[in-house]
């Protein structure tokens, strides 16, 4: 059974760092390109970052580019993204996915229950 | 605003069929596939049709998926009060000054 478990989230003050964790099992994490989207409360989704099975492809939504950075360790099974540089506009339900293949453009199959990131002063 | 259109509410009777639509570009739609994600209230979203019109095991016959050029629909026939969540499309975009993903806005389904 596929399990992504995040972890990372909470409250942090507006030009603040955070880093977000994804815990992968039940698959052969390697095989598989990785996504975070998030969900701002009340709105709908929002793709931020994906990474492909080897981080050879790396893409951003523009609204975090150059702010968050996403990689990977296929040796620990596990989803990280740094954000940098928080606003308030970044507070949002933040989900770890798995894509149906190995490239970024493989649409995504299952969905981690989400860790809440709240950018406030 | 999303870059894929999709109305924001729909409804039906028990038994009925719905249709809901998402429309986009030809960066988007018009040269990838569609996938349809379903989210009951509270709950991550789960994948219900990917590349157009296919079901991953587990999801009912009840939805079904099409496309054609830039615009895309999930239909719901059948419909049961189970079916009352939030439905968003979304394609890969391959615009020249991006690669990305994007999702539609979200169409919240009410079961009358």
């Amino acid at each position: 059974e596929v399990q992504l478990v995040e972890s990372g989230g909470g409250l942090v003050q507006p030009g603040r760092s955070l880093r977000l964790s994804c815990a992968a099992s039940g698959f052969t994490f390697d095989d598989y390109a990785m996504h975070w989207v998030r969900q701002a409360p009340g709105k709908g989704l929002e793709w931020v970052s994906g990474i492909s099975w080897n981080s050879g492809s790396i893409g951003y939504a523009d609204s975090v580019k150059g702010r968050f950075t996403i990689s990977r360790d296929n040796a620990k099974n596990s989803l990280y993204l740094q954000m940098n540089s928080l606003r308030a506009e970044d507070t949002a339900l933040y989900y770890c996915a798995k894509a149906r293949t190995l490239q970024l453009w493989s649409n995504i199959d299952y969905w981690g229950q989400g860790t809440l990131v709240t950018v406030s002063s | 605003q999303s870059v894929l259109t999709q109305p924001p509410s729909a409804s039906g009777t028990p038994g009925q069929r719905v249709t809901i639509s998402c429309s986009g570009s030809s960066s988007n739609i018009g040269s990838n596939t569609v996938n349809w994600y379903q989210q009951l209230p509270g709950t991550a979203p789960k994948l219900l049709i990917y590349s157009n019109n296919q079901r991953p095991s587990g999801v009912p016959d009840r939805f079904s998926g099409s496309k054609s050029g830039t615009s895309a629909s999930l239909a719901i026939s059948g419909l049961q009060s189970e079916d009352e969540a939030d439905y968003y499309c979304a394609a890969w975009d391959d615009s020249l000054n991006a690669l990305n993903w994007v999702f539609g806005g979200g169409t919240k389904l009410t079961v009358l």
